[in-house]
């Protein structure tokens, strides 16, 4: 059964702890993309990859890291860094070169709360 | 940058009925593509019907269908005969389109900041 998978569902942290939010596609997806949303805010790009071992920035980068070292999985680290945590956090995918090019998958989410 | 700009925080109908939900979008890009998602309270996110810049044609998905002016950068949904589990957030999206020369790939996505749509009994 495709899809994109994210663990946990729910996350609690102490302030000043690195986190890392799981994100796992195996849709056979180039791109993966990892997303933030706020009460009350739309989603915003924190970062996306393409392609194994590279990775941009999207708006809202600062605190955050990630790699790509498998197709199939692209991990967030949210550090201490990052001022305002608490979200809810989306990963999706897509393919590229293709037709349906700009179709994204998203995955059920992951609620990080920090304290 | 893009900005995308969703006017109707809340919007409330009875079942049955006809409901058209805002969206605007700035943009200095010729070739972008449009989407709705729904985000219902399990908070998965749904595409619910796609638009490319280049086409003129407007998008029909079942009782989704869109009204797109590219001239005026407006992107409307239409959604008909609504149904109690129509009752979700909706959100106004724009990618931009590369070309192929340049890589192809796509760019992540920008989104509105939501529509609650609420299809009361």
């Amino acid at each position: 059964d495709g899809g994109i998978t994210q663990s946990p569902k729910y996350l609690f942290r102490k302030e000043g702890q690195n986190v890392t939010l799981s994100c796992e596609q195996n849709l056979n997806h180039d791109a993966m993309y990892w997303y933030r949303q706020d009460p009350g805010q739309g989603l915003r790009l924190i970062y996306y990859s393409q392609i194994v071992n590279d990775f941009q920035k999207g708006d809202i980068a600062e605190g955050y890291s990630v790699s790509r070292e498998k197709k199939e999985s692209f991990p967030l680290t949210v550090t201490s860094a990052q001022k305002n945590p608490t979200a809810f956090y989306l990963c999706a995918s897509s393919i590229l070169y293709s037709p349906s090019t700009y179709e994204q998958y998203f995955g059920p989410g992951t609620r990080l709360t920090v304290t | 940058a893009q900005t995308v700009t969703q006017s109707q925080p809340e919007m409330s109908v009875q079942e049955a009925e006809t409901v058209t939900l805002s969206c605007t979008y700035d943009t200095s890009e010729n070739n972008y593509y449009l989407f709705w998602y729904k985000q219902p309270p399990s908070r998965q996110m749904i595409l619910v019907i796609r638009q490319e810049a280049y086409k003129q044609q407007n998008a029909t998905e079942n009782r989704f269908s869109v009204n797109f002016q590219k001239a005026a950068k407006s992107f409307s949904l239409k959604i008909s005969d609504s149904q109690l589990g129509d009752t979700a957030m909706y959100f106004c999206a724009f990618m931009k389109r590369r070309r192929a020369y340049s890589g192809g790939g796509a760019d992540g996505l920008t989104f509105g900041k939501g529509t609650h749509l609420i299809i009361q009994p």
